[in-house]
């Protein structure tokens, strides 16, 4: 039981660069949610999923997609890189009837 | 909407004393959770406590205790006998609805950074 995996740890994008962070959970958590985190900012809700095929937006969507095709995976993509997005990336996963969130180790981007 | 607030930004607390982490919120909902979450330096997010708006009683876990005040809005961390691992980022977050029901996902707070001190 790995809990929640995020790949990959680290990343420096070029500005205008693409690229997707993946988040993978293997407790069947029907709930997960992207969240960034910035210095003196707390975390803030980027998208959100209550289930396969069902997301919505959160405080900060612009610059990021999601999608849920399995109730396992959750990756969020960057459509074009800002030096603004430079942050940590938390994936969360919980179950329905559960309170707690699960995080997984979060992923450090840098836009340069 | 909620607001989770969190007005202390930093904390200092000498080993073996107990320290209390102030939170506040607001919300119009009348079922809601409050989480409080540590950070520690490694980065990972760590769950702590939880005490849900119809808990009666305050949520203890070990040396942590939630000192929930609904009519004061305030949900305050109190960490007991501090230990030097306990240095760390403090986040306060709220959920409002049923567990299973309305927003469910969490806010947070903007966290209180905790040094413990020898």
């Amino acid at each position: 039981n790995a809990g929640v995996t995020q790949t990959p740890k680290f990343q420096v994008l070029k500005t205008g660069q693409s690229m997707t962070l993946q988040c993978a959970q293997d407790m069947n958590h029907e709930y997960m949610s992207w969240y960034r985190q910035d210095p003196g900012m707390g975390l803030r809700l980027i998208h959100y999923s209550v289930g396969a095929g069902i997301t919505d937006q959160g405080e900060v969507p612009n610059g990021y997609n999601v999608s849920r095709s399995t109730t396992e995976d959750f990756p969020l993509r960057l459509l074009s890189a800002a030096p603004s997005q430079t942050s940590v990336y938390f994936c969360a996963s919980k179950e329905r009837d559960n309170y707690g969130y699960t995080f997984g180790s979060g992923t450090r981007l840098t836009v340069v | 909407a909620q607001k989770i607030t969190q007005t202390q930004p930093g904390m200092f607390v000498q080993e073996k004393e107990a320290v209390t982490l102030d939170c506040t919120y607001d919300t119009s909902d009348q079922s809601y959770g409050l989480f409080w979450y540590k950070q520690p330096s490694s980065g990972e997010m760590i769950f702590l406590i939880y005490q849900g708006s119809y808990d009666e009683q305050n949520a203890t876990e070990g040396r942590y205790s939630l000192n929930f005040q609904k009519a004061r809005k305030s949900a305050n961390l109190v960490i007991s006998a501090s230990q030097l691992g306990d240095s760390a980022m403090y986040f306060c977050a709220m959920r409002v609805g049923g567990v299973s029901g309305g927003s469910y996902i969490p806010t947070f707070g903007r966290g209180t950074s905790l040094i413990v001190h020898p």
